[in-house]
């Protein structure tokens, strides 16, 4: 059965405190993997998509990365306006259906 | 460029009761994905439109129906509410079925009494 894990559930920093949320996947026929920012009540913003092992993406304090089983979420001295969840999703093969395929998602808190 | 709206933004309901959701996509988008996200939770597919047709459904009952006009917005449909129905209601736009990157509106928060 295809499934996305997240981990940690909550994390909590201290400003410029550096840290990686994780993202673990089984499905077949991986099309590509997606992070997304979540502010409550909101919509997901799209951050990054990521296709094939290997891979990284940055913009401004994250960067993203990508292996066959798992893609992080590297934070680099994080600020209070990155607190939000972070939310990973995966994209099967299922034909012309780009049905995604969503984790729980990591919780962020950072304090000032 | 036009992003993705919603409406309403909240609503209240009673158990049994029909809702009407409303989403327009972002300007040149022709797909519109519809995600159910109860609180804690990573949002669910419902279920996929493209140029007006269904192209794909999640594990939702089938009193969980939807349109896609012409222009292609998109409006999402429950009949006979369910208290476990209340949640935030997400409708993502895509500029083709085959595009990978989805666009999120705001979300419909649904509570149902």
């Amino acid at each position: 059965e295809d499934q996305v894990t997240q981990s940690p559930e909550a994390l909590r920093l201290q400003e410029g405190e550096s840290s990686s949320l994780n993202c673990s996947y089984t499905v077949s026929g991986l099309r590509g993997l997606f992070w997304y920012r979540q502010d409550p009540g909101k919509g997901p913003e799209f951050l990054f998509t990521l296709y094939s092992a290997g891979e990284e993406k940055e913009k401004e304090r994250l960067k993203a990365t990508l292996t066959k089983k798992e893609s992080f979420l590297h934070i680099t001295a994080p600020k209070p306006e990155d607190s939000a969840t972070y939310l990973c999703a995966v994209q099967a093969d299922a034909g012309n259906n780009r049905k995604l395929i969503w984790g729980l998602g990591t919780s962020l808190a950072v304090n000032p | 460029e036009t992003g993705v709206t919603q409406s309403p933004t909240h609503l209240i309901k009673t158990r049994g009761q029909q809702v009407t959701l409303r989403c327009s996509s972002q300007s040149g988008h022709n797909t519109v994905s519809w995600y159910q996200q109860a609180l804690g939770q990573g949002p669910q597919f419902i279920f996929q439109y493209y140029r007006e047709e269904e192209n794909g459904r999640g594990n939702f009952p089938p009193r969980f129906s939807g349109l896609q006009f012409p222009n292609y917005s998109s409006e999402l449909n429950v009949n006979a509410l369910e208290l476990d129905d209340s949640a935030l209601y997400l409708c993502a736009s895509m500029p083709g079925r085959s595009a990978n990157e989805q666009f999120f509106g705001p979300g419909t928060r649904l509570t149902v009494l």
